[in-house]
């Protein structure tokens, strides 16, 4: 089985602070695991994916994540946050099988001026 | 390149009125998806197809039907509307299981059932 638990359901940072959006998974295989962004009204996008290669995986926006197998993390940070981050951000979990992608609850990201 | 396009963007339905979520996309992309989000949740999966001819249920079908009759086009159909069924529907293809590729979304269409 699988699951994914994203930690925290809103953060908020001050712009050009670091970001730290936190996801922990579970699963019975290899998982492949994604980042994706949502901005308000819009379709999701990806922003970045681990599928078994290396554990650091760096995406679009300067957003990177770091596959810890020990930790069954996958977090999401960037150095420095824009307002234009402003987002729901989702973790999202895969044995591989299109019916076996688990989405987080998502965590929305407020940036402060 | 369009990418995935939905229509409608909004719709309001009666309890009992049936509707079809259009989506479609031309990547020429085999796998595509239904999801709903829920306020505070995350996507659930309604229905997903492998190839045109073939679909297959998710997490959530019950309410819902899709057909896939050509590799573009994955409507979604709503018989009998509930209000549990207000929702966001998102529509998402890929080239590839999106257990391991890129899923791409079309832009959602809002729908409220009173």
């Amino acid at each position: 089985a699988q699951s994914v638990t994203q930690l925290d359901s809103h953060v908020s940072v001050s712009e050009g602070t670091p970001v730290l959006l936190r996801c922990n998974y579970s699963s019975s295989y290899s998982p492949s695991l994604f980042w994706y962004v949502q901005h308000p009204n819009k379709g999701l996008q990806l922003l970045l994916k681990y599928t078994s290669a290396a554990t650091l995986v760096k995406g679009i926006n300067g957003f990177e994540a770091e596959f810890k197998k020990s930790e069954t993390s996958f977090h999401l940070t960037k150095p420095s946050a824009h307002m234009s981050d402003a987002a729901e951000y989702f973790c999202v979990v895969s044995a591989g099988s299109a019916s076996k992608i688990i989405f987080g609850s998502g965590t929305r990201l407020s940036i402060r001026p | 390149n369009a990418g995935v396009t939905q229509t409608p963007k909004f719709r309001i339905l009666k309890i009992g009125q049936s509707m079809t979520l259009q989506c479609t996309q031309d990547m020429n992309h085999n796998y595509m998806y239904w999801y709903r989000q829920d306020p505070g949740m995350g996507l659930k999966l309604i229905y997903y197809s492998v190839g045109a001819g073939i679909t297959d249920k998710g997490e959530v079908p019950n309410g819902y039907n899709v057909s896939r009759s050509t590799t573009e086009d994955f409507p979604l159909r709503l018989e009998l509307a509930a209000p549990s069924q207000t929702s966001v529907y998102f529509c998402a293809s890929s080239y590839g299981t999106g257990g391991t590729y890129e899923q791409y979304f079309g832009p959602g269409t809002r729908l409220t059932v009173t």
